[in-house]
């Protein structure tokens, strides 16, 4: 247990549709990260936010948004979903917001997105 | 727009040692390498992390060369529970925005 906690853990809606997918960090970290993983495919980065700020934006599509909150959960935004976009959705933390060990990123254990 | 590239799969056997190979030509100066690995519907999990030189903990060892453009991560005496894929990530100036980027994932095979 990476102590990321991501929910709801599957998702199923409708083309047009959209969804909320929240994102609880490990206690004390600051930076939250977004990545999608389509099957049996790698994991694209979508966006990073270090307390509540963004720091580091992906190839994210415009109908994609998030945010971080006070609190330091963060949330990922879908909208107008299409077909293409049934995939995991992971969220991870870290101590920091650099490339170094306080920007190691742990991992939750995902949403399942499916998108019909 | 940078790359970074491993090999798609590889197997081997129980009791070997296996060495997957990430290539990262743009990683950003000041960043480390880090290893993932990934079982199914699982999110990664942190393997090792290195800045330059050999880095070793308890499950793998990691080696950089010193201009970090690839580095390779090592895997002893493997056993059929290292079955998953791998996975190297680095981040990247390329394009004058940092970004993170996963390599593509390299499906390692551990045989009886």
């Amino acid at each position: 247990d990476s102590g990321v906690t991501q929910t709801p853990k599957h998702l199923i809606t409708a083309t047009g549709q959209r969804v909320t997918l929240r994102c609880s960090p490990r206690s004390g970290d600051l930076s939250v990260y977004w990545y999608q993983q389509s099957l049996d495919q790698g994991l694209q980065f979508l966006i990073q936010y270090y307390n509540g700020e963004e720091r580091a934006k992906g190839n994210i599509l415009e109908r994609f948004s998030a945010q971080q909150f006070p609190d330091l959960h963060s949330e990922l935004n879908l909208s107008s979903l299409e077909l293409g976009d049934s995939a995991l959705y992971f969220c991870a933390s870290s101590l920091g917001q650099g490339g170094g060990p306080q920007g190691t990123q742990y991992f939750g254990p995902g949403t399942r997105l499916t998108v019909l | 727009l940078a790359k970074t590239t491993q090999p798609i799969s590889m197997d081997s056997y129980e009791g070997q040692e296996v060495n997957i190979t990430c290539s990262h030509n743009n990683i950003a100066t000041n960043d480390y390498i880090t290893w993932y690995q990934q079982f199914p519907s699982q999110g990664p999990r942190f393997i090792i992390q290195g800045y330059k030189t050999k880095v070793t903990n308890e499950v793998a060892s990691l080696f950089i060369p010193a201009d970090r453009k690839s580095s390779t991560l090592s895997l002893p005496r493997v056993s059929l529970s290292d079955t998953a894929v791998y996975y190297c990530l680095v981040g990247d100036n390329g394009d004058s925005s940092y970004k993170l980027i996963f390599g593509s994932g390299t499906r390692l095979l551990v045989r009886p």
